[in-house]
């Protein structure tokens, strides 16, 4: 089945550590996106991706580094410089202009203890 | 940039009609998108309306879309307790390059 997969669902972080939060899709759409979600304040756009090995900042990207390497895959890695890194994280991936969709990953709740 | 805007909250009764406002700033807007987001899980495309609708219908849903006011409407007619969501106006531009979204509208069906 086509879809998106984050990995893992819940993760655990000791403050000053890195993280990595996996994303892949298989639909082969060229266009992916790393979104935060914290209560009440809906999704921040974080970084997103047009096409493989390019990359654009969103609103809220300091603290945060992404790469594309592979069409299918952007992961995201939350350093130690995200000052409030506790949050749903929800990665979507799109074909536009080609389709109307972005289709959406399961999140990941990334809390730091 | 553009901006969104919902109310955050909605309570209705089961069985009566729901209806979720957002507003929006760029009137070069071109998708309008409502989402639909269930507890611990991603979002879910519910419908879409293209700028130069005025109205879509889709079985229980009814978009509503005045672009000279920037205001989209979601109507849920005989709304039922699995319809209890927080739900997500979004709008894109013509070439997809981001989607900016509202801060999501908490409805709260009461049996």
């Amino acid at each position: 089945d086509g879809g998106i997969t984050q990995s893992p669902k819940y993760l655990f972080r000791k403050e000053g550590q890195n993280v990595t939060l996996s994303c892949e899709q298989n639909l082969n759409h060229d266009a992916m996106y790393w979104y935060r979600q914290d209560p009440g304040q809906g999704l921040r756009l974080i970084y997103y991706s047009q096409i493989v090995n390019d990359f654009q900042k969103g609103d809220i990207a300091e603290g945060y580094s992404v790469s594309r390497e592979k069409k299918e895959s952007f992961p995201l890695t939350v350093t130690s410089a995200q000052k409030n890194p506790t949050a749903f994280y929800l990665c979507a991936s799109s074909n536009r202009p080609v389709d109307t969709e972005a289709f959406f990953g399961q999140g990941t709740r990334l809390t730091v203890v | 940039g553009e901006d969104v805007e919902q109310s955050l909250f909605l309570s209705v009764r089961e069985g009566d009609s729901s209806v979720i406002n957002c507003t929006y700033t760029d009137s070069s807007s071109t998708y309008l998108y409502w989402y639909k987001q269930e507890p611990g899980a991603g979002l879910q495309l519910l419908t879409y309306i293209f700028s130069n609708m005025d109205m879509k219908q889709d079985q229980r849903l009814t978009v509503l879309l005045n672009k000279k006011d920037k205001h989209l409407s979601l109507r849920i007619a005989d709304t039922q307790t699995g319809d209890s969501a927080i739900y997500f106006c979004a709008v894109s531009d013509n070439y997809g390059q981001n989607f900016v979204f509202g801060p999501g509208t908490r409805l709260s069906v009461l049996p």
